[in-house]
């Protein structure tokens, strides 16, 4: 089955910094990958995805990228601010979508004011 | 419209004692999944269902039984609880690609 690691697993920066989360995924067969934001005690809430035919996706200040062939993606805020503290996951799956989703362990970052 | 609606939102378990955890939508999604959330970890596929009458094992399926009688609901049932079940529940479900969580059940088992 599909395993989804993700690194760090922990990050802080400075406020108006940028962050960057990698993931990488050993499925080739996975063609489905969304971002997921945490806050303490809160459900999951999906922040962007991408599909494996696009190699980059924008929405205002976050980005997620996707290298097919190293099979990793990454998620990148810019211009962090202090809500952007939360846990963050990435995950895969195929079918684009339609299929379970594999988690990575999350990435719980800290914005320093 | 409610979304995904999970119960109880807290419960303590003895060990060997049963329960079922409740998972109800109303936005007439096939997809339905179950998830566990160990603390600091990521979230891990228990069991999913692609409709009624259809459920199949996840990655961490020992423990736990589902069914899935209808559209709507898709209960969670534990026969004997164990320490290792202490976690947090996430109930989902799916249309297209946009997922849709439950707010979560905490259950510690003691």
């Amino acid at each position: 089955g599909e395993n989804v690691e993700q690194h760090p697993s922990t990050l802080s920066v400075q406020e108006g910094d940028s962050a960057v989360i990698k993931c990488t995924y050993s499925d080739s067969a996975s063609n489905y990958f969304p971002w997921y934001k945490q806050e303490l005690g809160k459900r999951p809430q999906l922040i962007i995805d991408i599909r494996s035919n696009v190699g980059e996706k924008k929405d205002q200040r976050i980005a997620v990228t996707l290298n097919k062939t190293a099979k990793h993606f990454s998620l990148h805020i810019t211009e962090t601010q202090p809500e952007d503290s939360a846990v963050y996951f990435c995950a895969a799956s195929n079918n684009f979508g339609n299929e379970k989703l594999t988690f990575g362990t999350g990435t719980r970052l800290t914005i320093i004011p | 419209n409610a979304g995904v609606t999970q119960t109880p939102k807290f419960r303590i378990l003895k060990i060997g004692q049963s329960m079922t955890l409740q998972c109800t939508q109303d936005m007439n999604h096939n997809y339905m999944y179950w998830y566990r959330q160990d603390p600091g970890m990521g979230l891990k596929l228990i069991y999913y269902s692609v409709g009624a009458g259809i459920t199949d094992k996840g990655e961490v399926p020992n423990g736990y039984n589902v069914s899935r009688s209808t559209t709507e609901d898709f209960p969670l049932r534990l026969e004997l609880a164990a320490p290792s079940q202490t976690s947090v529940y996430f109930c989902a479900s799916m249309v297209g690609t946009s997922y849709t969580f439950g707010s979560g059940t905490r259950l510690t088992v003691v």
